[in-house]
């Protein structure tokens, strides 16, 4: 079974320029999740989806980040304009839905300079 | 506000020992509790996991012990391999459908051979 598949794996940027992550869940996984991990930190959530529906956004920096899940398939997570406390792994996660076990992609590593 | 929080931030164990990492959670409504497993470059991973109507859940060399009035649970890892080095990461979430996972800062694991 393929897992959560994410591009790209490494993205440096300078502050202010824009950049994306896309995430490809594991098929049949309704709920899409995208959290932060900043290094020698947890995961933090910034958006949950289900389906193409929007269930939690409440720690999104809206003012920069957006996200959207078109087709209730695949997501992408975007970052405009990024700052220098940006610079953090992406990681995307799926479960069935009403499922507790959410399985992580690799993540996407961003370096803002 | 820290929902969750994890203790030590880093363990030196030899091998053969018993590593123990500590988790207290602040929400009584919280009632999933996993443990993940992450190596460098990788994400987390699912290791094993207790829902609050059991006092300790056994997979192999890992224990999770949970106790629900003290709010606290803890991974207990028995004959520590250096295979087992790594960070470790608890997580709670409401055993609603789908409902996000917050995490703990995580431990560093380190098994010298």
């Amino acid at each position: 079974e393929a897992g959560v598949a994410q591009s790209p794996r490494y993205k440096i940027i300078e502050k202010r320029q824009s950049v994306a992550f896309w995430c490809n869940p594991i098929s049949g996984h309704a709920t899409l999740y995208w959290y932060q991990q900043i290094l020698g930190q947890g995961p933090k959530l910034l958006i949950q989806f289900q389906n193409n529906g929007v269930v939690d956004d409440s720690q999104l920096p809206k003012d920069r980040f957006s996200a959207e899940r078109l087709k209730g398939v695949d997501s992408t997570l975007k970052i405009q304009p990024a700052k220098l406390e940006d610079s953090a792994v992406y990681l995307c996660a799926s479960s069935f839905s009403g499922g507790n076990t959410i399985y992580f992609g690799e993540g996407s590593w961003l370096t803002v300079v | 506000q820290q929902q969750v929080k994890q203790s030590p931030q880093s363990l030196i164990v030899q091998k053969g020992g018993i590593s123990i990492i500590n988790c207290a959670y602040e929400n009584t409504a919280f009632d999933y509790f996993p443990w993940y497993q992450q190596f460098p470059g990788k994400g987390p991973a699912l290791l094993i996991a207790i829902r609050p109507d059991v006092s300790e859940k056994k997979e192999g060399r890992f224990t999770i012990s949970f106790n629900k009035s003290a709010k606290q649970f803890s991974l207990h890892i028995m004959d520590s391999q250096p295979g087992d080095s790594a960070t470790y990461f608890c997580a709670a979430s409401k055993d609603q459908a789908g409902t996000a996972l917050i995490f703990g800062k995580g431990t560093t694991l380190s098994v010298s051979s």
